[in-house]
């Protein structure tokens, strides 16, 4: 079955502990992306991927970071998490920009205290 | 920079009633449009989409037409049921950003019987 995965779908953690998102995507696409949804505030975009080994800010990168080593892999990481930094996280995949539909996990939901 | 509007929700309806949600957007360059949908607990799905002006994405009931001259994106029902009771959310992708996408912040959708 074609899907985006995240692991953990609940975390609950400390300031300053530093954490994890998994997103995993198993069709082959080439490009990837963080979101984090808020009340209000709608899906803000926090880095996107447009291939191995390339990654570009959105609009709301700080206090994160990303890497992408292999196609299918595309983890949010939190060097140091703030309660601000308490969310609703999605990973989306597509074949490419533009045009194309994205495709998102299941959502992650952080609480940072 | 990029922006997307909604309209403001909650929205709340009876079944079989006529449903629009307004979207506008602003973009540099010629962007794809979207129309999203968050059922509970789940991630974004795609609903429709249309890639240039005058053309209609359409969906499981739903429509929405690409005008360029009004930048809008309305999302039409002419009759909606409880299961399309759901948070829609109006996106853009614009090549002249490529990787970037923008997402309104959301309408909540309740259909009561």
């Amino acid at each position: 079955e074609a899907q985006v995965t995240q692991n953990p779908r609940y975390l609950i953690t400390v300031t300053g502990k530093k954490l994890t998102v998994t997103c995993s995507q198993n069709m082959n696409h080439e490009y990837m992306s963080w979101y984090r949804q808020d009340p209000g505030l709608g899906l803000r975009q926090i880095y996107y991927s447009m291939n191995v080994e390339v990654t570009d800010k959105g609009d709301v990168p700080e206090g994160y970071k990303v890497s992408r080593k292999e196609k299918r892999n595309f983890p949010l990481i939190l060097e140091s998490p703030s309660p601000n930094q308490t969310s609703l996280y999605f990973c989306a995949s597509s074949l490419g920009t533009s045009a194309y539909e994205q495709y998102f996990g299941p959502g992650t939901r952080l609480t940072v205290t | 920079g990029n922006s997307v509007t909604q309209m403001e929700g909650p929205v709340t309806l009876s079944e079989e009633a006529f449903l629009t949600i307004n979207c506008t957007y602003t973009a540099t360059g010629y962007p794809s449009l979207f129309w999203y949908v968050q059922y509970p607990g789940e991630g974004l799905q795609l609903l429709l989409k249309a890639t240039k002006a005058d053309d209609k994405g359409s969906n499981k009931g739903f429509e929405a037409t690409y005008r360029k001259e009004t930048t809008s994106f309305h999302l039409e029902k002419g009759s909606v049921q409880v299961s399309d009771s759901a948070v829609y959310f109006c996106a853009l992708s614009d090549p002249a950003n490529a990787g970037k996408s923008t997402f309104g912040d959301g309408t909540t959708l309740t259909v009561k019987p």
